[in-house]
């Protein structure tokens, strides 16, 4: 079975640009969440995503948004990037968002902001 | 607010040995859930192994077991006959968030592991 996919792989943006990641989830899951990793960090969650309607929100401002569609698929995207974006952004998907539902992860998209 | 903290940063061991990594948490809820995930140099997140905080006996996976002590908030991963593929950064996260109708996990700094021949 498919895991989690992630597109692309690698980007590399400027200062002020707009950004837009991908994320598949492992099929039959209908949770999405997001999270970003700052190099030498723990992920930070960003949001979570269940039936299309967002459901959690960490403590990100608001160029960044996020939606998921009725595949269940999802976009992460950032606006007016700022060098303090540049990190792997991880998606992990999960069964639903209860307390039960364990995340698992893709391989991660690396942001650079130059 | 709810913390997770791992105080080695960098750990080392050599291949059959056994290694035990630590992580202390910090919360004020009863329901929640703690796990360990590896990331190897090829980035992806794996979990390794899950706890729920209601259960008493400590979970077990292969060679993976984890000592729970729920009154002191610690929660550590033993790694037995370490192979050289265990060579990663090691993450302890904290999920939460049920009652918001939403769960989130809060991660550690991470210990990175190498594992020697």
């Amino acid at each position: 079975d498919a895991g989690v996919t992630q597109s692309p792989t690698h980007l590399i943006k400027t200062r002020g640009q707009q950004v837009t990641l991908r994320c598949s989830p492992i099929s039959g899951h209908k949770s999405v969440s997001w999270y970003q990793q700052v190099l030498g960090q723990g992920p930070q969650f960003i949001f979570q995503y269940y039936e299309k309607e967002e459901r959690g929100r960490g403590n990100f401002p608001d160029r960044f948004s996020a939606r998921q569609f009725p595949n269940y698929s999802s976009e992460l995207n950032v606006n007016a990037l700022l060098l303090g974006d540049s990190a792997l952004y991880l998606c992990a998907s999960s069964l639903g968002s209860g307390s039960t539902d364990t995340q698992y992860f893709g391989p991660g998209t690396r942001l650079t902001v130059l | 607010a709810q913390t997770v903290t791992q105080s080695q940063p960098e750990m080392s061991v050599q291949e059959a040995e056994t290694v035990t990594l630590s992580c202390t948490y910090d919360t004020s809820e009863n329901n929640y859930y703690l796990f360990w995930y590896k990331q190897p140099p090829s980035r992806q997140m794996i979990l390794v192994i899950r706890q729920e905080a209601y259960k008493q006996q400590n979970a077990t996976e292969n060679r993976f077991s984890v000592n729970f002590q729920k009154a002191a908030k610690s929660f550590s991963l033993k790694i037995s006959d370490s192979q050289l593929g265990d060579t990663a950064m090691y993450f302890c996260a904290f999920m939460t968030g049920f009652s918001g109708g939403y769960n989130k996990l809060i991660f550690g700094a991470g210990t990175r592991l190498a594992v020697h021949p």
